[in-house]
Order: structure tokens, then C-alpha cells, then sequence
């Protein structure tokens, strides 16, 4: 079935190391994904995010891998700082008739420690 | 005011009440979705609309919810007789267009609670 998962649902790092939120994915011919950070009471907020012709793609501070083989997907934030503090959502653009959703992960609460 | 905006912010009414929420998408948009997020968990898809297409609605979880995009730009969705497994708070996005892959901006929400 349709399904975007997270392998951790709680990541606390401390200030200044760099993070790493993981997300599974179910779908081989899923073929562009999003990341996104939420902060308690806001929307969304768009991140970065890759196409599946690509392996990698660099942003500031943040990197974004995809590895189709395994179909996994990761978000990078280099020397994390506390405002990186936030739930990370990763989204996976909806295939075959239902291509213009994204299909949400539960997420990954992201707490850096100062 | 380049964002997406919602509005209300907050609702609270009564069981069995109606609500309207209001989206207003980034000026020249032409996609509009909307999303539930329950407390703690990621987003569940409701509708899409894309310019003058029929909405795809596959994401509406009854026939009490229903949407409304006038005129191509603000967009409306309407619980009838609310229910208290309909409290959430409800995500409006939108993106220049569809397919291709485009990012989705999302607002801040209404978050809805019903007693």
C-alpha cells in the first residue's frame, strides 16, 4: 500500500553535531520527494527537496539522499543549531492516479540540545 | 503577505455544528490542496484543484466534507454536521502548478476542535 514511514520518531542531538533523519519510502515508482519542517503551530515549511533521477542534492546547510535501490531517503543538517528544533516530515509525490498528493510520513521530532 | 493564508486560525463549535474554513493560495498558483493533520500525526491528503479541472476529491473521508475554489484562487471547505473525530487541524497548500514536481507552501492551518 501507500505508505511513507520514518525510522525515528525522536532525534536528540546536541548543538553544533550534525543530524540525520531517515525515511523509508514503498513505492519504486514514486519519482520526487520533499522535506519538511514543521514547528509547533505553524504550517510546513519546505526544505528541500529531489527528483529520482538524482542520488543527491546539496541545499544550505542541508543535504537530502535517496538510494532508489533500497528505496530510503535521508536529511542531512549540518552543525545543527537550536532553532533546527522542529518535527521533519518527509513526503512522497503520489504515483499512478493519484499523482498530485503527497503522501505523508508521521514524522521525526528533531530536539537539539544546546 | 506573499504566503499562504488561512483563516480562521482556531475553531471551536459544537458537535453536529457546520464549519467553513477559508484558504487564500499565493497570488498565481494555479494548484490549491488541502490537508488534515491529527494530533502527532503527518498529513492526510483531502483535495486537490487544479485551474479549471473537476477537483480530484479521493482524499474526502465522508460526504460531509465538501470544497469550493471560487474564481480560481480562494478556496472553502465545509464540514456539515461536525463530528469530534474531525478535530484536526486543516492544512491548505498550494504550488504553481502540478506535476513534474513542485513544492507545495503550505499556510499555518485552522485548527478545528469540536466539543
Amino acid at each position: 500500500g501507500e505508505s511513507v514511514g520514518l525510522h525515528l520518531p525522536t532525534l536528540s542531538v546536541q548543538e553544533g553535531d550534525n543530524s540525520i533523519i531517515n525515511c523509508a519510502y514503498s513505492n519504486s515508482a514514486s519519482d520526487y520527494f520533499i522535506w519538511y519542517k514543521q514547528e509547533s503551530g505553524k504550517g510546513p515549511q519546505f526544505i528541500i527537496d529531489i527528483r529520482s533521477n538524482m542520488d543527491k542534492r546539496q541545499g544550505q546547510r542541508v543535504t537530502v539522499l535517496l538510494n532508489k535501490t533500497v528505496k530510503h531517503l535521508s536529511l542531512q543538517i549540518a552543525a545543527t543549531q537550536p532553532g533546527d528544533s522542529a518535527v521533519y516530515f518527509c513526503a512522497e509525490k503520489g504515483y499512478g492516479g493519484a499523482t498530485n498528493k503527497l503522501i505523508f510520513g508521521t514524522g521525526t521530532l528533531l530536539a537539539v540540545q544546546p | 503577505g506573499a504566503g499562504v493564508s488561512q483563516s480562521p486560525s482556531n475553531k471551536v463549535t459544537e458537535k453536529g455544528k457546520d464549519v467553513e474554513l477559508r484558504c487564500d493560495p499565493i497570488s498565481g498558483h494555479t494548484a490549491l490542496y488541502w490537508y488534515r493533520q491529527s494530533l502527532g500525526q503527518g498529513l492526510e491528503f483531502l483535495i486537490y484543484f487544479q485551474g479549471n479541472s473537476a477537483p480530484d476529491k479521493s482524499g474526502l473521508p465522508s460526504d460531509r466534507f465538501s470544497a469550493e475554489r471560487t474564481g480560481g484562487s480562494v478556496s472553502t471547505l465545509t464540514i456539515q454536521r461536525t463530528q469530534q473525530e474531525d478535530s484536526a487541524v486543516y492544512l491548505c497548500a498550494s504550488s504553481p502548478r502540478t506535476g513534474g514536481g513542485q513544492p507545495q507552501h503550505f499556510g499555518d492551518g485552522t485548527r478545528l476542535s469540536i466539543l
